[in-house]
């Protein structure tokens, strides 16, 4: 399968700073990425869905200006977490796909902890 | 509303036994369908995809779908305590995210 690798994996942040996050397709390019989150014991929430140039797309009820997202090139995408408030501590997970295939692939998950 | 409904469990089986993991969806535009394992603060790993009725083959995973009945499983023969994990079902459109379940705990038994 594809690699995708998200960093850092684990970070702890005061509140009202902001946390970026990078994810990186390393052998191939991601036309699309998705953002998700996962609270403890709940399943895995999409946040957004970018597009390599386009600005990308958030689901009702999470903030754009909160998380920021950017894709800028077809092997990087980035989510910042702007004004981070304990609220927003959970585990965030990148997905990135090509254009060839079904299935996505995943990276390693980030651990946002906003003390 | 997209829909993905899963047992929560957890799924409990002895070592070498057959686990059967169950999911069923509302929306009958779902054209693929995926099978997650995810460890205990880890992230998804992809254990097989399917877009066809039937049965597919993996190894020792099975994915079965029947979009008639909107059910989609998942069969792990000869089970190990390795295989111990939450399973996500997870289904989408043509170029659109995957929307998961909450996922099945199977816990495997030595």
């Amino acid at each position: 399968g594809a690699v995708v690798s998200q960093h850092p994996s684990r970070v702890i942040c005061k509140s009202g700073t902001s946390v970026k996050i990078e994810c990186r397709s390393l052998d191939f390019q991601a036309t699309t990425m998705f953002w998700y989150r996962q609270f403890p014991k709940q399943s895995l929430m999409l946040m957004a869905t970018s597009n390599e140039g386009s600005k990308a797309t958030y689901e009702q009820g999470v903030e754009k200006d909160k998380f920021l997202i950017n894709h800028a090139s077809l092997t990087l995408s980035t989510l910042t977490v702007t004004s981070a408030h304990p609220e927003d501590s959970s585990f965030y997970i990148c997905s990135a796909r090509d254009f060839l295939r079904t299935e996505a692939f995943f990276g390693q998950g980030t651990r946002l902890t906003v003390v | 509303q997209k829909e993905v409904e899963q047992n929560s469990g957890p799924l409990s089986v002895p070592e070498g036994a057959i686990a059967s993991l169950n999911c069923t969806y509302s929306d009958r535009g779902s054209q693929s369908f995926f099978w997650y394992r995810q460890y205990s603060g880890k992230s998804p790993e992809l254990i097989m995809f399917i877009y066809s009725n039937g049965d597919k083959e993996d190894g020792r995973f099975t994915a079965q779908l029947n979009k008639a009945s909107q059910y989609v499983s998942l069969l792990i023969r000869d089970s190990q305590p390795s295989d111990s994990a939450t399973y996500l079902c997870a289904l989408n459109q043509a170029g659109t995210a995957l929307i998961f379940g909450k996922g099945t705990t199977l816990s495997v038994s030595s």
